[in-house]
């Protein structure tokens, strides 16, 4: 079982440059979530979407656009990256949402994006 | 607004002592659901419980025991007789119950000496 499959793991990008993190996921889930992880921020939301067409923002959205044209795949865009970009990024998704009873987050493994 | 604090930033222990990793939240819904993961050292996130807010039940996995008390608006996390393998960073999260959005803690690092 694939799960959830983030790619690049590793990036490294010059500010200004633009670039896309994908993520797809082959569980039929209908949320699925962006998060970067800083040292000493935790895991703070960037974009999130709980079904295909809809997305919405987080708690640190600038700088990043987010797409869901499909159930399966949620990548996420920097358009013109910035050093504070640097960051390891996770891509999330869960069964259920909206009132139900929500499922525990399956997570990538990560992408280590730095931006010089 | 929601809001996950965890106060502990880092936590050293030897083996083979308890240890408790806290956990406050603040939210203003009825309906809501705290979560604990678990981030090893190779970065992996790894789902250990989900409580919901309408069942105060403590729970207990192994060596691992939740303790939720609404009351003091907590859900901290106890492992008994800790283990070298426990080192890891510990994350308490908060999803409202009416949107997706799962907001995270600034996590604990806990190191368990041998």
């Amino acid at each position: 079982n694939a799960g959830v499959t983030q790619t690049p793991k590793f990036q490294v990008l010059k500010t200004g440059q633009s670039m896309t993190l994908q993520c797809a996921q082959d569980m039929n889930h209908e949320y699925m979530s962006w998060y970067r992880q800083d040292p000493g921020m935790g895991l703070r939301l960037i974009h999130y979407s709980v079904g295909a067409g809809i997305t919405d923002q987080g708690e640190v959205p600038n700088g990043y656009n987010v797409s869901r044209s499909t159930t399966e795949d949620f990548p996420l865009r920097l358009l013109s990256a910035a050093p504070s970009q640097t960051s390891v990024y996770f891509c999330a998704s869960s069964y259920s949402n909206l009132g139900l009873v929500p499922g525990e987050l399956f997570f990538g493994e990560g992408s280590r994006l730095t931006v010089l | 607004a929601q809001k996950v604090t965890q106060a502990q930033t880092e936590i050293s222990v030897v083996e083979k002592e308890d240890v408790t990793l806290d956990c406050v939240y603040e939210t203003r819904d009825t309906t809501y659901y705290l979560f604990w993961y678990k981030q090893p050292p190779s970065g992996e996130l790894v789902f250990l419980i989900r409580r919901n807010s309408f069942d105060e039940q403590n729970e207990i996995s192994g060596r691992y025991s939740w303790n939720f008390q609404k009351s003091t608006s907590s859900f901290n996390f106890t492992i008994t007789a800790s283990q070298v393998v426990d080192s890891a960073v510990y994350f308490c999260a908060l999803r409202r119950g009416n949107t997706g959005k799962l907001i995270f803690g600034q996590g604990t690092t806990l190191q368990v000496k041998p």
